[in-house]
């Protein structure tokens, strides 16, 4: 049991390319989430999705893009890299929204130069 | 939004110590999650307490929900334990989980 897989775990961009995170999670949860984390700031809620085909905004929205096509998959696109987005990236996911069960993947680390 | 607040931001403690980690949050939670990251960045649930008192070996926690905070005891610390330990609120007008900024915990051998 993988639980919460997160795809590419570093990455280095330019400013301007574009990328995508992959979360994958294999536990048939319907809520999925992805954060950023930046030092001293704790982790804030960028998009999250309450089910396949759906998504939200969440805290820190701008500059990012998800989908959430199948239930079992979560994407985090960048579609043009600013500096600012450099941080680590976590994806989440949990049964029910306000559940115990938030299981996190182990992080992807972007630098935007 | 709701403001969760953690103290102290950093800690420092021999081997064998125990401590007190403090979460204050501003307004009414569903529920409210102990988390640890490892120096490997990975995040480990510890605790979902919501309200009362739970414990798990050397770690327990209680929440006063009418007072709107929530403290985690750490006993006999090992090396093991550093790391940043987060507390999370989920409030239903937000619905979503938000973190306090962490306490940073360094256990000494």
């Amino acid at each position: 049991n993988a639980g919460v897989t997160q795809t590419p775990k570093f990455r280095v961009l330019k400013t301007g390319q574009s990328m995508t995170l992959l979360c994958a999670q294999d536990m048939n949860h319907e809520y999925m989430y992805w954060y950023r984390q930046d030092p001293g700031m704790g982790l804030r809620l960028i998009h999250y999705s309450v089910g396949e085909g759906t998504t939200a905004k969440g805290e820190v929205p701008d500059g990012y893009n998800v989908s959430r096509l199948k239930k079992q998959n979560f994407l985090l696109g960048l579609e043009s890299a600013a500096p600012s987005q450099t941080s680590v990236y976590f994806c989440a996911s949990s049964y029910r929204e306000a559940s115990y069960g938030y299981t996190f993947g182990s992080g992807t680390r972007l630098t935007v130069v | 939004g709701i403001q969760v607040e953690q103290s102290p931001p950093d800690l420092i403690l021999q081997e064998g110590a125990n401590s007190t980690l403090r979460c204050n949050f501003s307004d009414s939670v569903n529920n409210l999650q102990w988390f640890h990251q490892n120096p490997w960045g990975q995040l480990i649930n510890l605790f979902y307490i919501p309200s009362g008192t739970k414990q798990n070996g050397r770690l327990s926690a209680t929440t006063v929900a009418t007072e709107r905070y929530s403290l985690l005891y750490i006993s006999s610390s090992q090396t093991t334990d550093s790391g940043v330990y987060f507390c999370a609120v989920f409030s239903g007008s937000a619905r979503q989980l938000t973190f306090g900024s962490g306490t940073q915990l360094t256990v000494l051998p």
